[in-house]
């Protein structure tokens, strides 16, 4: 069983178009995150989401939009794709409310951007 | 805000031989330390955590970690290095306060040499 799933795997899209990536958790976790890692393998948070609840946006273009229609689902739109948001973007969960910090990651998606 | 610092952005190590990554931290009170390793091509794999108490943590694949306070550090050792190890590191900082979010470091490749 796959704890944190993400799709697809590998995107490759061209300049200016929307595409979306899915991530799914079945830990019974309530907090989700969206990483991005670049090509020097630098990890930065995105945002994060507890119990449906927005609680992190970091300095990220608005053009980056998630959504959770649930606790178990975590998704990332990007509307009208640049070259450099080509970058590896992981999906992470963890449990706030009983006390467990860490985080679990997906397998991450990357995106490639032409 | 919180920072991650590892030293070494590449080291190699001899199958057999013993492996030692360090990191540094800064944050304002005691912090959530987390080491993580990506093997090429896949997700962040939790390797040990340190939250409070024993300040030697015991983690999966015969790793363990050190936290020292006074050193603001949290480095990462293993007696013995097996080919499989090779893989980037990545020492993380968690601040509850700031809705749990990870601050990475800028990783470590570690290099297994036959």
């Amino acid at each position: 069983d796959t704890a944190v799933s993400q799709t697809p795997k590998y995107l490759v899209t061209q300049m200016g178009n929307d595409k979306s990536i899915k991530c799914e958790q079945n830990l019974g976790h309530d907090t989700m995150y969206w990483y991005k890692q670049d090509s020097k393998k630098f990890l930065k948070i995105m945002f994060s989401y507890n119990n449906k609840e927005l609680i992190i946006n970091e300095t990220v273009p608005n053009r980056f939009s998630p959504k959770s229609p649930d606790k178990a689902h975590l998704n990332l739109h990007i509307n009208s794709l640049e070259l450099g948001d080509s970058a590896v973007y992981f999906c992470a969960s963890s449990s706030r409310t009983s006390g467990m910090y860490e985080q679990y990651f997906g397998p991450g998606t990357r995106l490639t951007v032409t | 805000a919180q920072s991650v610092t590892q030293p070494d952005i590449h080291i190699t190590v001899s199958e057999g031989a013993s492996l030692e990554l360090r990191c540094n931290y800064s944050y304002g009170a005691t912090p959530y330390l987390f080491w993580y390793v990506q093997s090429p091509g896949q997700g962040l794999q939790l390797l040990l955590k340190y939250f409070s108490g024993d300040t030697l943590v015991q983690g999966i694949k015969g790793f363990e970690a050190e936290f020292k306070r006074s050193q603001s550090s949290f480095n990462l050792r293993k007696p013995s290095v097996h080919w499989s190890d090779a893989a980037e590191y990545f020492c993380a900082v968690g601040v509850r306060t700031a809705g749990n979010k990870l601050t990475f470091g800028g990783g470590t490749r570690v290099l297994v040499k036959p």
